[in-house]
Formats: C-alpha cells, sequence, structure tokens
C-alpha cells in the first residue's frame, strides 16, 4: 500500500496566520490526492481534490497544490473556525490517508 | 439536503458479528456509489469498502484488514447501504462512517468522500 506522511503532525498559530500542511506520499500518486478538515466529535469534511480543486462551497482562503509525491495544504489567513485535524488521501492505489495534522491555537 | 445516518452500532465480543446500516436521503441514492470509512478512538481515518451502483455493475472492494470478513451491500429500494461484519477483532473497534463515493472526470476520473454520516461506534472487546 503506498503510505502517506503528513507533516507536522501538529502546530500551533494565531488567528490570521498563513499555515502550510504537506503530504508525501511514497510512491507517485499523480494529482489523485485529496484534502479533508475534521473536528472534535464530528465526521471530516472534503476540502480539495484532486490536488488542487476547491470544493463548492469551501472558503478561498484554502488551497492545494502539488503532485507525484509531494503535497500542500495551505490556508492562507487562519480563521478560528480552522482549528481543526487535516488529512490527506490519496486515491491513486487502495486508498490511504496520512496520519493527520492537529491545528491548535496558539 | 443530503443525509446519511448510521445504525447498528454497539459492543460485541471478539469473534462476534454485527451489521451496520446507512440510510441515506436528499439524492439518488439508486445511482450513487457508496463507502465506508472507519476511525478507530484517537487515531486516523481507514478506507474500509465500497460498492458502486448497480447500473454501474454494482461492485465491491474491500481494504486488506477487512477483506474477507466484511461485505458492503445496498438495497436501493430502502435507499439503505450496508457494512456485515463478522469474525470482528479488538482491533476493529472504530467509529464507523457512512460516505457517498463522489467522483470527477476530466479525462481521468478522481474519487473522493463528499459527504458524510455522523458515525456509529462499534467497540470489539469481551
Amino acid at each position: 500500500d503506498i503510505q502517506m506522511t503528513q507533516s507536522p503532525s501538529s502546530l500551533s498559530a494565531s488567528v490570521g496566520d498563513r499555515v502550510t500542511i504537506t503530504c508525501r506520499a511514497s510512491q507517485s500518486v499523480s494529482n489523485y490526492l485529496n484534502w479533508y478538515q475534521q473536528k472534535p466529535g464530528k465526521a471530516p469534511k472534503l476540502l480539495i481534490y484532486a490536488a488542487s480543486s476547491l470544493r463548492s462551497g469551501v472558503p478561498s482562503r484554502f488551497s492545494g497544490g502539488g503532485s507525484g509525491t509531494d503535497f500542500s495544504l495551505t490556508i492562507s489567513s487562519l480563521q478560528p473556525e480552522d482549528f481543526a485535524t487535516y488529512y490527506c488521501q490519496q486515491t491513486y492505489s487502495t486508498w490511504t490517508f496520512g496520519q493527520g495534522t492537529k491545528v491548535e491555537i496558539k | 439536503e443530503v443525509q446519511l445516518v448510521e445504525s447498528g452500532g454497539g459492543l460485541v465480543k471478539p469473534g462476534g458479528s454485527l451489521r451496520l446500516s446507512c440510510a441515506a436521503s436528499g439524492f439518488t441514492f439508486s445511482k450513487a456509489w457508496m463507502s465506508w470509512v472507519r476511525q478507530a478512538p484517537g487515531k486516523g481515518l481507514e478506507w474500509v469498502g465500497r460498492i458502486k451502483s448497480k447500473t454501474d455493475g454494482g461492485t465491491t472492494e474491500y481494504a486488506a484488514p477487512v477483506k474477507g470478513r466484511f461485505t458492503v451491500s445496498r438495497d436501493d429500494s430502502k435507499n439503505t447501504q450496508y457494512l456485515e461484519m463478522n469474525s470482528l477483532r479488538s482491533e476493529d473497534t472504530a467509529v464507523y462512517y457512512c460516505t457517498t463515493w463522489g467522483r470527477y472526470y476530466d479525462g481521468s476520473a478522481y474519487y473522493f468522500f463528499d459527504y458524510w454520516g455522523q458515525g456509529t461506534l462499534v467497540t470489539v472487546s469481551s
């Protein structure tokens, strides 16, 4: 199976900060890469698919990039509702998720 | 509004069985591809299994840890997806989420989980 490794595992940031989370695949997944946001006690929500396509209704401060093995999720200006855990997922082969990145309030 | 409501979770002994249900509304269920994703307590997400619509073959696929023990099925007349779980192990303890299996085509096919239920907890313990 393709292993997905996110970094950092957690980070502390302030409202208004620019935040970038990275996701690395153990082999190329082309751009078959999605990002999800999960808040405590809630189901995950899809943010980005196909590495850089923003899901309808998701704020434009979220953006995704990358291809092959290296990907990023950027929040341009962190808002209070963005404190959550973020997961990447590859759908190139036998779908797998990263271990998650927890974004906490500084 | 898309709604997915899971039920059937609970406490089961190792080696036991359980069937989860996912009642869907707000979209044409018979055309939807569906999936199950689980999350062990305090852990990350793990895809479990998926099923295509009957018009697209109704085929199923499973993650390696559950293959041969879990079965995904659907009843389009009831707008319901099921997850039959047999030979349960302690490591199957998790919240199980029902999801829609979305897809986007631009020459290639991109898949994602676009709608999620609230989840149902399965605890495997003696």
